[in-house]
């Protein structure tokens, strides 16, 4: 099946600092990812949706200027977590659909698990 | 307002026998829905897609059935195995390919 890779898989920074999440498709090409954070024992909540070669699209109540998203190519989309503080801590996931999938499956990435201190 | 609701956070069975999950919602209307698989600190891992116009998907040991009139999934795992232990979550995909999670349910297969 599809793979997807996100990078870094673990990260801890310092609050006020910036952490840039990387998430590539690495053997089908993806116009549209999306990216998930999930607290503990939760379920995914939908944060973006990232348009390769245009803005990204924002759930309601994400910040878009705390949370940068560039989707620069077919195969890789970036997350920022700008000025991170200790509430931002989470386990941040993408997914990439398949333009050849007849229904749009979607494939994850392993997860990036983020702490702020 | 829209819900998605896993009938219960935690099922635990004896190894051989099926595990029923249950993944209800309302004020949806899915293009189809889909079950995944997620182990802990892992991200979720696809099992089965199955469109509203389907009432019954298979894929090895399991099984989904989708009833859009009783706005239901059931989710079952056959002769289950210790190795099926992990967090099974029902996603519904709406028009525009978004997913919308339920919590999950978490299933527990004792040997």
């Amino acid at each position: 099946g599809a793979v997807v890779s996100q990078h870094p898989s673990r990260v801890i920074c310092k609050s006020g600092t910036s952490v840039k999440i990387e998430c590539r498709s690495l053997d089908f090409q993806a116009t549209t990812m999306f990216w998930y954070r999930q607290f503990p024992k939760k379920s995914l909540m939908l944060m973006a949706t990232s348009n390769e070669g245009s803005k990204a699209t924002y759930e309601q109540g994400v910040e878009k200027d705390k949370f940068l998203i560039n989707h620069a190519s077919l195969t890789l989309s970036t997350l920022t977590v700008t000025s991170a503080h200790p509430e931002d801590s989470s386990f941040y996931i993408c997914s990439a659909r398949d333009l050849t999938g007849t229904s749009g499956e979607q494939y994850f990435g392993p997860g990036t698990r983020l702490t702020v201190t | 307002s829209q819900k998605i609701e896993q009938n219960s956070e935690a099922l635990n069975i004896q190894e051989g026998k099926t595990a029923t999950l249950t993944c209800n919602y309302t004020n949806y209307s899915p293009a189809y829905l889909q079950w995944y698989r997620q182990d802990p600190g892992r991200g979720p891992v696809f099992l089965l897609l199955i469109r509203e116009n389907e009432k019954e998907k298979r894929k090895e040991r399991l099984k989904v059935t989708f009833d859009t009139t009783l706005k239901q999934s059931l989710f079952h795992i056959t002769a289950s195995q210790p190795a099926d232990s992990a967090t099974y979550l029902c996603a519904l995909v709406t028009n525009d390919y978004k997913l919308s999670f339920g919590a999950g349910t978490t299933v527990t297969v004792r040997a």
